[in-house]
């Protein structure tokens, strides 16, 4: 079945330093990857995904992830964190249905 | 509507009582999802309708769970006899059709169970 991992509950990077947030998935075949966030209180949000084509992918507020096959990894990065990117985030996974599995989400701090 | 509307956004009740949470998705959005968030955890899925029908129900954890989407819009979640463990937040989202595509979630409607 496929699934998807956050090995890290919490991250904490200072403003305008560059922000890392892990994620690994376990399906066979080809997946189609998720980056979502949620502030308190709402919704998650869509910030980007991965089907197919260029490995880096750029979504929405300036992030992106690299989508890395031999690893099994889809890492969402930003070069430069703002405080208003404090948040939690979720990596989630897509495979031959149209149900969507998500990780237990790691909660990112960004300290002025 | 705009997104993806869910009510109440806030629901208490007691233990053993039966209990409807609403959503109402994006028009033209074939596809609904329910999800269930426990505090400090990722959604859990629950079920996915395709129109009117529930295409995978694998994700209700009991039978005191049921969901409906009888017009092919609206859907309804029913919990009967609920108990405390039931208290989480319950996420609905919708898609268009197609494993590439995205979903646009419901702010949730948060399930107290006391």
């Amino acid at each position: 079945a496929q699934s998807v991992a956050q090995p890290e509950d919490q991250v904490n990077v200072a403003e305008g330093n560059p922000l890392t947030v892990k994620c690994t998935y376990s399906v066979s075949g080809n997946p189609y990857l998720f980056w979502y966030v949620q502030y308190p209180n709402r919704g998650l949000q869509f910030l980007l995904k991965y089907i197919t084509g260029d490995n880096l992918v750029k979504g929405s507020y300036g992030f992106e992830a690299e989508f890395n096959k031999s690893q099994t990894s889809f890492h969402l990065k930003k070069p430069s964190a703002l405080v208003s990117d404090s948040a939690l985030y979720f990596c989630a996974v897509r495979y031959n249905n149209n149900d969507m599995r998500f990780g237990a989400g790691t909660r990112l701090t960004v300290k002025p | 509507g705009a997104g993806v509307s869910q009510t109440p956004s806030n629901k208490v009740t007691e233990k053993g009582k039966y209990v409807e949470l609403r959503c109402d998705p994006i028009s033209g959005h074939t596809a609904l999802y329910w999800y269930r968030q426990s505090l400090g955890q990722g959604p859990e899925f629950l079920i996915y309708f395709q129109g009117t029908g529930a295409a995978d129900d694998s994700g209700l954890p009991n039978d005191r769970f049921f969901a409906v989407r009888p017009e092919g819009s609206v859907s309804t979640l029913k919990i009967q006899r609920t108990e405390r463990g039931d208290s989480a937040v319950y996420l609905c989202a919708s898609s268009l059709t197609g494993e590439e595509t995205d979903y646009t979630f419901g702010s949730g409607t948060r399930l107290t169970v006391v």
